[in-house]
């Protein structure tokens, strides 16, 4: 079975400030791990993806992730926010062999200006 | 725009009616996936096609339905509708399966009243 936490419902920062978003993930096997993000009334849009290789994954408007094997996290990070990261980001694992991406409940960023 | 399209935006219907949700995924993705969305539940999978064969199923109801068409095109049906069916129902497609990306469409709002 695959299981994902995300340990904060909701997380506050000051525009221009760094953030991490937590993420753990729960598997017997190799996984694949995503990060997607939801801006108000849209879909879902993917930040990025761990599927092997560099711990160190980068992605779009300026996130990065690192893949801790040891610690089973998958945290999101963000050097300086800005106010139009505000949205709300989701952690989701897949395992090897699954067909399904189990995502997690989701953590709402909110960049106080 | 992710490429995925999702018909109607918005629907709304009475406790006991069915309704049926139309995805259409992004030119030449095989997989579509449906989700549902709401405040209480958060992101739930419903179900995966790959190339209109079923290949896993999440906690969909017996009340629900899917199938994925010859042209790749996927209905999901609503029966017996509930007040706790109440949600954002999103589609979305990738590649293949498992490691690809998933891209999201912008959701189809189901309200029952």
């Amino acid at each position: 079975a695959q299981s994902v936490t995300q340990l904060d419902s909701q997380v506050p920062v000051f525009e221009e400030a760094p953030v991490e978003l937590r993420c753990n993930y729960s598997s017997s096997v190799s996984v694949y791990l995503f990060w997607y993000v939801q801006y108000p009334n849209q879909g879902l849009q993917l930040l990025l993806k761990y599927l092997s290789g560099s711990t160190l994954v980068k992605g779009i408007n300026g996130f990065e992730a690192e893949f801790n094997k040891s610690q089973t996290s998958f945290h999101l990070r963000k050097p300086s926010v800005h106010i139009s990261d505000t949205a709300e980001y989701f952690c989701a694992v897949r395992s090897g062999g699954y067909q399904k991406v189990t995502f997690g409940t989701g953590t709402k960023l909110q960049v106080i200006p | 725009d992710s490429g995925v399209t999702q018909t109607p935006k918005h629907l709304i219907t009475a406790t006991g009616q069915r309704v049926t949700l139309r995805c259409s995924p992004r030119s030449g993705d095989l997989s579509v996936y449906w989700y549902q969305q709401s405040l209480d539940q958060g992101l739930q999978f419903l179900i995966h096609y790959y190339n209109g064969e079923e290949r896993a199923k999440g906690n969909i109801l017996e009340r629900f339905s899917a199938q994925q068409f010859p042209d790749l095109h996927s209905e999901l049906n609503l029966s017996s509708l509930e007040l706790g069916d109440s949600a954002l129902y999103f589609c979305a497609s990738s590649a293949r399966t498992g490691a690809d990306e998933q891209y999201f469409g912008p959701g189809t709002r189901l309200t029952v009243t």
